[in-house]
């Protein structure tokens, strides 16, 4: 019964650091999304992924980077951390837009750039 | 760019009383969603709405869906503590990406 799940929970970086946030999913669903949340904010999208070796940017994409090897696994990349990436990041992943599914979240992990 | 807005943003509402959360959305969509969130938390699927007029009701919440006017409404019938959260609806344009609104926090005083 794992849905969606997302590591680390809780990071800190310093400002220059890299990191990957994994997110891997047990559903079968073709979708998945990364969306950041900041403080008091709604989720904007960071990518997405409409199938295994697809990938396309979402509303706000500078500074990451993701892959999609697998229809499991959605990978989120920082490179070179900076303080405006402090938030609350969600994977999330539905099966298709004909099916009406919902989406279904990750637990978020925090990270905080210092 | 699909906008959603939400309002309120905030809102403080005695026990016991009625109201109503609104979500404009900026183009065609017929698949709106409902979410909550407790804080520190991550989003739970509240509702699904898949055309027009649709509705759904669970417990004290009742979503409805108006896409010619690109509106949904979650009421909120008789207030109680627990439904303290805040609230975010999304709509899912053909790209299938999801677009949240800004969500509105609820607080219910007893």
């Amino acid at each position: 019964n794992a849905g969606v799940t997302q590591t680390p929970k809780f990071r800190i970086l310093k400002i220059g650091q890299s990191m990957t946030l994994q997110c891997t999913q047990d559903m079968n669903h073709n979708y998945m999304y990364w969306y950041r949340q900041d403080p008091g904010m709604g989720l904007k999208l960071i990518y997405y992924s409409v199938g295994a070796g697809i990938t396309d940017k979402g509303e706000v994409p500078n500074g990451y980077n993701v892959s999609r090897s697998t229809t499991e696994d959605f990978p989120l990349r920082l490179e070179l951390a900076a303080p405006s990436q402090t938030s609350v990041y969600f994977c999330a992943s539905s099966y298709s837009w004909n099916s009406g599914n919902t989406i279904y979240f990750g637990e978020g992990s925090w990270l905080t750039v210092v | 760019e699909l906008k959603v807005e939400q309002n309120p943003l905030f809102l403080s509402m005695q026990e016991g009383k009625n109201y109503t959360i609104y979500c404009n959305y900026s183009t065609t969509s017929d698949r709106l969603y409902w979410y909550r969130q407790d804080p520190g938390k991550s989003l739970e699927s509240l509702f699904v709405l898949l055309s027009n007029g649709a509705v759904k009701q669970e417990g004290r919440l009742m979503a409805s869906l108006d896409t010619k006017a690109r509106l949904s409404t979650l009421h909120i019938t008789a207030a109680v503590h627990d439904l303290s959260a805040t609230y975010f609806c999304a709509v899912l344009n053909t790209g299938n990406q999801f677009y949240f609104g800004t969500g509105t926090s609820l607080t219910v005083i007893p």
